[in-house]
């Protein structure tokens, strides 16, 4: 039992870059969720998904996208990256809305 | 005012001593509170959960919860330099569709 898994751990892109973060839970969660966390703050939710099919912003959704297909991915889409989505991104899980969530490892993302 | 307030500190707290967080949420219908422990450079992970009033032990921590007065606390007992790390309080907001908000963290630093 993995739990959430992230990839990659790490990535450097330029201005203007695209790229996509993966994440993976094989807890049969049906919510998961995608946070940024900026150097010495709280996490802020990106976006979030209740269930295959059906997602929805959080508190900074501009600049991302996501997707969730199957109950065990939701990838998080970053479309012409800036300097201002320097951040560690982690995904997370949750069996119910408003439950405990277990959070990935994170990604390190630094735009150049 | 912030939905959910930490000091962020840093708490720094003898070996063996008791520290003491305190956490305090806007919204009066808050349901479900969580205490997470975030390690420089990793993911939060889940040390304690609360939803009723009252004090809840699990080994040397202790929450306490008082929703007349909308504060969280945690204490941890004898204390040790393995739990020096940021504590993340999280509560499940109504008001925020029955997500976790985040507080900014308190670092603790415990001393040998």
């Amino acid at each position: 039992n993995a739990g959430v898994t992230q990839t990659p751990k790490f990535r450097i892109l330029k201005i203007g870059q695209s790229m996509t973060l993966q994440c993976t839970q094989d807890m049969n969660h049906n919510y998961m969720y995608w946070y940024r966390q900026d150097p010495g703050m709280g996490l802020k939710l990106i976006y979030y998904s209740v269930g295959a099919g059906i997602t929805d912003k959080g508190e900074v959704p501009n600049g991302y996208n996501v997707s969730r297909s199957t109950t065990e991915d939701f990838p998080l889409r970053l479309e012409l990256a800036a300097p201002s989505q320097t951040s560690v991104y982690f995904c997370a899980s949750s069996y119910g809305g408003g439950g405990e969530q277990f959070f990935g490892p994170g990604t390190r993302l630094t735009v150049l | 005012q912030k939905e959910v307030e930490q000091n962020s500190g840093p708490l720094s707290v003898p070996e063996g001593a008791i520290a003491s967080l305190n956490c305090t949420y806007s919204d009066r219908v808050s349901q479900s509170f969580f205490w997470y422990r975030q390690y420089s450079g990793k993911s939060p992970e889940l040390i304690m959960s609360i939803y009723s009033n009252g004090d809840k032990e699990d080994g040397r921590f202790t929450a306490q919860l008082n929703k007349a007065s909308q504060y969280v606390s945690l204490l941890i007992r004898d204390s040790q330099p393995s739990d020096s790390a940021t504590y993340l309080c999280a509560v499940n907001r109504r008001a925020a569709g029955n997500k976790l908000t985040f507080g900014g963290g308190t670092r603790v630093l415990v001393k040998p």
